[in-house]
């Protein structure tokens, strides 16, 4: 069965250090790999997305990820986090069609 | 190009009534896709409708019903209210139904079951 786990239910991190958001997954096939973001009152935004091809997927806001086939995972990263990442984040993998399992989030919050 | 709006944002409502969410995709989407969001169980797939025709239900009760129209615009109903309905009810809108489709969400509607 398809499933995705986000270990960490929070982090804090200080402004201008880096972060590393961690999502593992389950999935028989090929897996179609998102992250999401969402901020208190919104939607989803999408950052990146991972088909096939290169394993290090750039998306917006200076995020990217790794995919790893060989550990089941799909860790975002940023380089320099900026006060307003502060939000939740969400790994999801696609199946079934439009049919995506999300993780439980992620929740940064980001320290002046 | 104008995003996926969702109406009402908020409603309030008593257990044993039902409720009506409407989802408008982005124009030239045809899927439409509905998530449930709560602290508890995160987001849950609900149903997918691609052409006016549903393609993948989740795990969730009859009471929890949807429709699409011909011009792509989606509802999604849930009669016999229970607190636990309670929730954030998110649409998504993607130009077909491929999983390596991008999946746009919209703000969500906040349901409050009382």
């Amino acid at each position: 069965a398809q499933s995705v786990t986000q270990p960490d239910i929070h982090i804090t991190v200080s402004e201008g250090a880096s972060l590393e958001l961690r999502c593992n997954y389950s999935y028989g096939a090929t897996p179609y790999l998102f992250w999401y973001v969402q901020s208190p009152g919104q939607g989803l935004q999408l950052l990146l997305k991972y088909f096939s091809g290169d394993t290090l997927v750039q998306g917006i806001k200076g995020f990217e990820a790794e995919f790893k086939r060989s550990q089941s995972s799909f860790n975002l990263r940023k380089p320099s986090v900026h006060w307003s990442d502060a939000a939740e984040y969400f790994c999801a993998v696609g199946a079934n069609g439009n049919q995506f399992y999300f993780g439980t989030g992620t929740s940064l919050t980001v320290i002046p | 190009k104008a995003g996926v709006t969702q109406t009402p944002r908020y409603l309030i409502k008593t257990r044993g009534q039902q409720v009506t969410l409407s989802c408008s995709p982005i124009s030239g989407h045809r899927s439409v896709s509905w998530y449930q969001q709560t602290p508890g169980q995160g987001l849950q797939f609900l149903f997918e409708y691609f052409s006016e025709t549903q393609r993948n239900k989740g795990n969730f009760p009859g009471r929890f019903s949807g429709r699409q129209f011909s011009n792509s615009r989606s509802e999604m109903n849930v009669s016999t209210l229970e607190l636990g309905d309670s929730a954030l009810y998110l649409c998504a809108s993607s130009l077909t139904s491929r999983e390596t489709d991008t999946q746009y969400f919209g703000p969500g509607t906040r349901l409050t079951v009382l």
